[in-house]
């Protein structure tokens, strides 16, 4: 089954860290660019980042560049976000998604597998 | 706040048809493709559109999209209660240098 898992999720207090993990299943996943895409509770979906498949390439929103890094390990299949300097604004649902192209990355290429998301709350 | 501008909220009877609008500019949607998803209750978002107006496999042709300019619209014919759900549209914004989602749009199924 083509599935993606978050895990990593949970409470950190304001200014701590946090690394998201997303493990990757039944497709090739180091020939797909992969995001991550949060949701605040309650509020609309926001774009955090997007790696190539090779990890060569990154991009990230503003509101979390300098902070979150993005990385993959194709070998394991997996997906990372390491989040630093966590702010109460960063609480919200993580999702993994995958882009539906394979090969070269397309900037308008839609994400065609999403994950079950893992919840980050960022609370003293 | 998103760069992308959708009603917050569509509403009608079963069997008619809504339009949900996504507005946005010539760094995002004037230039590049839109994507839409559907969110329902409880649940992570799955792509709906593509490119535009590409249905992916397993999607309901009640579902369409069309863009002209810096205007995207999603239509859905022969409205069902299954469909009430969130609706974004996303796309990439050159200025931005990343994608962008839309403010979201309810619909609800009277």
């Amino acid at each position: 089954e083509v599935q993606v898992l978050e895990s990593g999720g949970g409470l950190v207090q304001p200014g701590g860290s946090l690394r998201l993990s997303c493990t990757a299943s039944g497709f090739t996943f180091s020939i797909y660019a992969m995001n991550w895409v949060r949701q605040a509770p309650g509020k609309g979906l926001e774009w955090v980042s997007t790696i190539s498949g090779s990890g060569g390439t990154t991009y990230y929103a503003d509101s979390v560049k300098g902070r979150f890094t993005i990385s993959r390990d194709n070998a394991k299949n997996t997906l990372f976000l390491q989040m630093s300097s966590l702010r109460a604004e960063d609480t919200a649902v993580y999702y993994c998604t995958k882009e539906m192209t394979s090969g070269s990355f397309l900037v308008a290429d839609p994400f065609d597998l999403w994950g079950q998301g893992t919840m980050v709350t960022v609370s003293s | 706040q998103s760069v992308l501008t959708q009603p917050p909220s569509v509403s009608e009877a079963p069997r008619q048809r809504v339009t949900i609008s996504c507005s946005g500019s010539s760094s995002n949607i004037g230039n590049n493709a839109v994507n839409w998803y559907q969110q329902l209750p409880g649940k992570a978002p799955k792509l709906l559109l593509y490119y535009d107006d590409l249905l992916p496999s397993g999607v309901s042709d009640r579902f369409s999209g069309s863009k002209s300019g810096t205007s995207a619209s999603l239509a859905i014919s022969g409205l069902q209660s299954e469909d009430e759900a969130d609706y974004y549209c996303a796309a990439w914004d050159d200025s931005l240098n990343g994608r962008v989602f839309g403010t979201g749009t309810k619909v609800t199924v009277l």
